[in-house]
């Protein structure tokens, strides 16, 4: 099991351009959770997700940012319009369906440059 | 508010001291806590779990309610102990969690 995949590693981006960050859960975990980490801060949540769903966006900006989770394939974050302030490194994390003491497991993260 | 406060960004030790990290929690109701660590490079991984009451690489954390806090312990650190280290809570029964800022640990030779 590779554990958790993020990709690209580093993106970078112009001003007003689509940045979009992949997420490959382990394999059998069917939640993802992304997290932002913004220069000299914690992580903070942005986004929960089942296959299909959004379960809990209350740490997502209103605009220009978007998540899914696909039947098939990777999770994507998606921010249209970069501005220099979505500089920082995004983590993602999987899990299996909730349960007590479940662990989350984190991907390495992208760090995303707005230039 | 739920709120998760890590007051030291760095703590600096040599090698064999004893070692404690603190995190205070601001939540109602029943709180499940978390140590993550961060070595140099590697992605973030779980260290700890307050429900579990385990030592981990000679780590402890004892939930103190009364003091809402979760400070993480080790009688004598090691080099290899060196990370960013974050104490984390379960927020409702989403399992998404509230991080603090982390805490960078130095261990000196």
């Amino acid at each position: 099991n590779a554990g958790v995949m993020q990709n690209p590693r580093h993106l970078v981006r112009r001003r007003g351009q689509e940045a979009r960050l992949r997420c490959s859960p382990m394999k059998g975990h069917s939640h993802v959770y992304w997290y932002r980490q913004l220069p000299e801060e914690g992580l903070k949540f942005m986004v929960y997700l089942q296959k299909e769903n959004i379960i809990d966006e209350s740490g997502m900006p209103k605009e220009r940012f978007s998540a899914e989770f696909p039947k098939e394939g990777p999770s994507i974050l998606r921010i249209q319009q970069v501005v220099r302030g979505d500089s920082a490194a995004y983590f993602c994390a999987s899990s299996p369906p909730r349960a007590a003491n479940t662990e989350a497991f984190f991907g390495q993260g992208t760090r995303l440059t707005v230039v | 508010a739920q709120r998760v406060t890590q007051p030291e960004k760095l703590l600096s030790v040599f090698k064999g001291a004893p070692v404690e990290l603190k995190c205070n929690y601001s939540y109602s109701g029943s709180p499940e806590l978390f140590w993550y660590v961060q070595y140099s490079r590697q992605r973030l991984q779980l260290l700890l779990r307050h429900i579990s009451r385990e030592s981990i690489k000679g780590f402890t954390a004892d939930l103190n309610k009364g003091e809402t806090s979760f400070h993480l312990k080790k009688p004598f650190a090691q080099e290899e102990d060196s990370a960013m280290y974050y104490c984390a809570l379960v927020s409702g029964n989403t399992g998404k969690l509230i991080f603090g800022q982390g805490t960078t640990l130095q261990v000196k030779p």
